[in-house]
């Protein structure tokens, strides 16, 4: 079983919409999640980091954290074309000396 | 304020070639890491020094070593390159080591 998955998509959304994402991990005492945004050729960004169950909101964009669940989602809202990318999950284990394991990614694709 | 700098962008080695690839921030981080990127695998760690001093192994490191040359400083070496070190290499920077991390441009190595 992967430390982290996702699905690779692609996830075509039309601009405007909510594109949804979600990444399920492993490790249960997992505490950190973290959601980067990589352009095609380009270095992976972070966007968002969340420690604790619930949500959290930054622009148009909303982490969801379910530790229970062992997932967490991120929204993007009123989507646009340049949020087309590959959106990476990691996740900072216990298993594995805290190190962050990141997801294969979820390319978005935004259709004007 | 440059963040996290990689040099060279591009390399290409014949097999059995050395190198050693440069990293440097300046955002006064304590941790340092090195990833590699392939087509369907994600970021895996190479190597990271969680500060100025030390170094230690991550999920692949074999075929590679590193040098915490300063606090700003990280190089990756490949002593002799083979085809399956071709691949996109990524260092990365975070203030407590495994929190958030930035990334610098990449290098895009390419073994003959």
């Amino acid at each position: 079983q992967k430390e982290v998955e996702q699905n690779s998509g692609p996830l075509s959304v039309p601009e405007g919409a909510i594109a949804s994402l979600n990444c399920t991990y492993s490790d249960r005492v997992s505490q950190s999640f973290f959601w980067y945004r990589q352009y095609s050729g380009k270095s992976p960004e972070l966007i968002m980091s969340i420690y604790s169950n619930g949500d959290k909101e930054d622009g148009r964009f909303t982490a969801q954290l379910n530790k229970a669940s062992q997932y967490v989602s991120l929204l993007i809202r009123d989507s646009q074309p340049s949020d087309s990318a590959t959106y990476l999950c990691a996740v900072r284990g216990f298993s594995n000396d805290y190190k962050l394991s990141f997801g294969a990614g979820t390319t978005v694709t935004v259709r004007a | 304020n440059a963040g996290v700098t990689q040099t060279p962008k591009f390399q290409v080695l014949k097999t059995g070639q050395s190198m050693t690839l440069q990293c440097a921030q300046d955002m006064n981080h304590n941790s340092m890491y090195w990833y590699r990127q392939d087509p369907g695998m994600g970021l895996r760690l190479i190597y990271y020094s969680a500060s100025e001093g030390t170094t230690d192994k991550g999920e692949v490191p074999n075929g590679y070593n590193v040098s915490r040359l300063n606090k700003r400083e990280f190089s990756l070496r490949l002593e002799s390159a083979a085809p399956s070190q071709t691949s996109v290499y990524f260092c990365a920077s975070s203030m407590r080591t495994y929190y958030e991390q930035y990334f610098g441009p990449g290098t895009r190595l390419t073994v003959t």
